[in-house]
């Protein structure tokens, strides 16, 4: 399950640090958005979703951002710790219950 | 905690033979699907499947390709003709019929040599 890519974007940040991971997407009409975690090794992990309805959704130490307007989403974590170097996806779905379209990924690094 | 199990874990081929890659999604869930990941690559939508028939399908899931729900558990995916390109991870997901969150499994990695 790993997403190893020599020309990953990669956020190398210190622990204790805010992380900001950033996506674009494509389609206007999307109207769900999902964050996924992706551990070495394993499949990815679902993080925090929103819909087109909202603009800002948060979980515990995480938080979505929905930007409409230029198809913009990011995803913000407090308080970064070593258990948060992964590689994050985002996703996003125009009619529920079928495919999901992912984003090229992140890789966040974090430095003890 | 409930959770999609794939088996195998790995699967190394020979080009040209068959494989079918097992899935078990959670107990409770009404769709299933499988996406697939080229090492480097993002993840890429291949099937979804409801009701016992293909919902939708990409490109990619050309007619080398095909699922089944054999039992009440399993959920299948059958390459008849490996190819070099299809080497991959897979991966298999479910979700359940009041949420719109898809649970991955931790895919099988396939070696096509």
């Amino acid at each position: 399950g790993e997403s190893v890519g020599l020309h990953l974007p990669t956020l190398s940040v210190q622990e204790g640090d805010n992380s900001i991971i950033n996506c674009a997407y494509s389609n206007s009409a999307s109207d769900y958005f999902i964050w996924y975690k992706q551990e070495s090794g394993k499949g990815p992990q679902f993080i925090i979703d929103i819909r087109s309805n909202m603009d800002k959704r948060q979980g515990q130490r995480v938080t979505v951002l929905l930007n409409k307007t230029v198809k913009h989403l990011s995803l913000q974590i407090a308080a970064t710790q070593p258990g948060d170097s992964a590689v994050y996806f985002c996703a996003e779905n125009n009619n529920a219950g079928n495919m999901l379209t992912f984003g090229g990924g992140t890789r966040l690094m974090v430095k003890p | 905690e409930p959770e999609v199990t794939q088996t195998p874990s790995h699967q190394v081929t020979q080009m040209g033979q068959e494989v079918i890659l097992r899935c078990v999604p959670i107990s409770n869930h009404l769709y299933f699907y499988w996406y697939r990941q080229i090492l480097g690559q993002k993840v890429e939508f291949l099937v979804s499947f409801y009701n016992n028939e293909i919902s939708e399908k990409s490109e990619i899931f050309d007619d080398q390709f095909s699922v089944e729900r054999p039992d009440g558990s399993n959920f299948t995916l059958k390459i008849r003709s490996t190819k070099l390109e299809d080497s991959a991870m897979y991966f298999c997901a479910s979700k359940g019929a009041f949420y719109n969150e898809q649970f991955f499994g931790p895919g099988t990695r396939l070696t096509v040599l």
